[in-house]
């Protein structure tokens, strides 16, 4: 599964957008990106996941550039409830199980 | 609540003890996996499930760590012989399995304090 780069950490302001990007550039045809989140001392909640058309879905938008070397992550209106450790994951498609490979992720805060 | 439950949330012993952690998957998942976080690090793989059958194991998951999922429902992770550097938030997590892509969903966790 491909190595995934995000940036240590972000601010954004309540109500406005939060756009987290990520950098997979050894990702293979059939890898996903998952994108996943940790509220501080919760288990990780799954929030979207695309292989190469963009997504959303209740929670966040995925856009993932045509190369598929890269992706972006978008809270729309961002709450302090947002606040957490966000997860770019790369992970295989296929029948086959997938273990999540997790790095380090991005610090997300939404200040008021 | 139909999420992933995991029993005890913490869990205090003392070093040499014994501990076993319960995981109950959501209903008709038939994948289940075990993930150990550290403190300010990401989850890391331990082991995976495929309905009863274990089927892979983390070099992390040492001689003192049994996993078991006897009916292919709950499982328990066992460690025995505690060690202070056991202390880590051990989350399990579950799919159903079987599609092309197959979203794992996790529990709350079981934070375990080895004194």
């Amino acid at each position: 599964d491909a190595k995934t780069t995000q940036p240590t950490s972000m601010d954004c302001a309540e109500g406005r957008a939060a756009n987290l990007p990520c950098n997979h550039s050894t990702i293979s045809g059939n890898e996903y990106v998952y994108w996943y989140r940790q509220i501080h001392s919760q288990g990780p909640q799954y929030i979207i996941h695309g292989l190469k058309n963009n997504e959303t879905n209740e929670m966040a938008s995925l856009i993932i550039t045509e190369d598929r070397k890269s992706s972006t992550l978008i809270l729309p209106h961002a709450t302090l409830r947002d606040t957490a450790v966000y997860y770019c994951i790369g992970l295989t498609g296929g029948t086959s199980y997938g273990k999540l490979t997790f790095g380090q992720g991005t610090i997300l805060t939404v200040h008021p | 609540d139909t999420g992933v439950s995991q029993n005890p949330r913490h869990k205090i012993t003392k070093r040499g003890q014994n501990v076993t952690f319960r995981c109950d998957p959501i209903s008709e998942h038939n994948r289940l996996y075990w993930y150990r976080q550290t403190l300010g690090q990401g989850p890391e793989f331990l082991t995976y499930f495929q309905n009863e059958a274990q089927l892979e194991k983390s070099r992390l998951l040492s001689d003192r760590f049994s996993a078991e999922r006897p009916k292919g429902s709950f499982s328990t992770l066992e460690i025995q012989r505690t060690e202070q550097g056991d202390s880590a938030m051990y989350l399990c997590a579950s799919s159903l399995g079987g599609t092309v892509t197959d979203t794992q969903y996790f529990g709350p966790g079981t934070r375990l304090t080895v004194l």
